[in-house]
């Protein structure tokens, strides 16, 4: 199975900070991998698929970069409506499918 | 407006069987592959099963295997799980989740919990 790690497990940052978040792959995984945010009672919400290709509605301080292995989200000034879970997907393989542990973006 | 909506969740004991479901509605259901996915209570998401837009192709989470058995129906626009000898680490909020655009996952419905315990 494809194991991902997300770094750091949770950060605390303000308000148009800029925030990156990693994902690392097992072994390799081409560009097959999502990024979701997650608020408190509510399910996932798609930011970013193919690594780096931004889902429609999302707001552009969101971006994805990497290939392989190698993987980051990036806010690049982070909203008050930013404060959530992310989680790394990899759709390389279906067996399984997995994701990585989330990352919780926290208040400073 | 694609929408997705889970239902029969509920609290089962220990080895005991549930079933959910998944209406669709807004997109052509039979056309898209789709998948459930769970989270445990203050815990990370778990993918748990797929199946193709046919129902010809079915995978399943090691964690599941032999126990829930994925199904759909696209006459009915709905997705299912049959979850059997259910044990207190399945205990978890379900979300069916669809791939419309891509093969990440676009759509998803609000959950529903289920919950194993005596």
């Amino acid at each position: 199975a494809i194991q991902l790690t997300q770094s750091p497990s949770s950060l605390s940052a303000s308000v148009g900070d800029r925030v990156t978040i990693t994902c690392r792959a097992s072994q390799g995984i081409s560009s097959a991998l999502a990024w979701y945010q997650q608020k408190p009672g509510k399910a996932p919400k798609l930011l970013i698929y193919d690594a780096s290709s931004l889902e429609s509605g999302v707001p552009s301080r969101f971006s994805g970069s990497g290939s392989g292995t190698d993987f980051t989200l990036t806010i690049s000034s982070l909203q008050p409506e930013d404060f959530a879970t992310y989680y790394c997907q990899q759709f390389n393989s279906y067996l399984p499918l997995t994701f990585g542990g989330g990352t919780k973006v926290e208040i400073k | 407006e694609v929408q997705l909506v889970e239902s029969g969740g509920g609290l089962v004991q220990p080895g005991g069987s549930l079933r959910l479901s998944c209406a669709a509605s807004g997109f052509t259901f039979s056309s898209y592959e789709m998948n459930w996915v769970r989270q445990a209570p203050g815990k990370g998401l778990e993918w748990v099963s797929y199946i193709s837009s046919s129902g010809s192709t079915i995978y399943y989470a090691d964690s599941v295997k032999g126990r829930f058995t994925i199904s759909r129906d696209n006459a009915k626009n709905s997705l299912y799980l049959q979850m059997n000898s259910l044990r207190a680490e399945d205990t978890a909020v379900y979300y069916c989740a669809s791939n419309i655009g891509g093969p990440a996952f676009d759509y998803w419905g609000q959950g529903t919990l289920v919950t194993v315990s005596s």
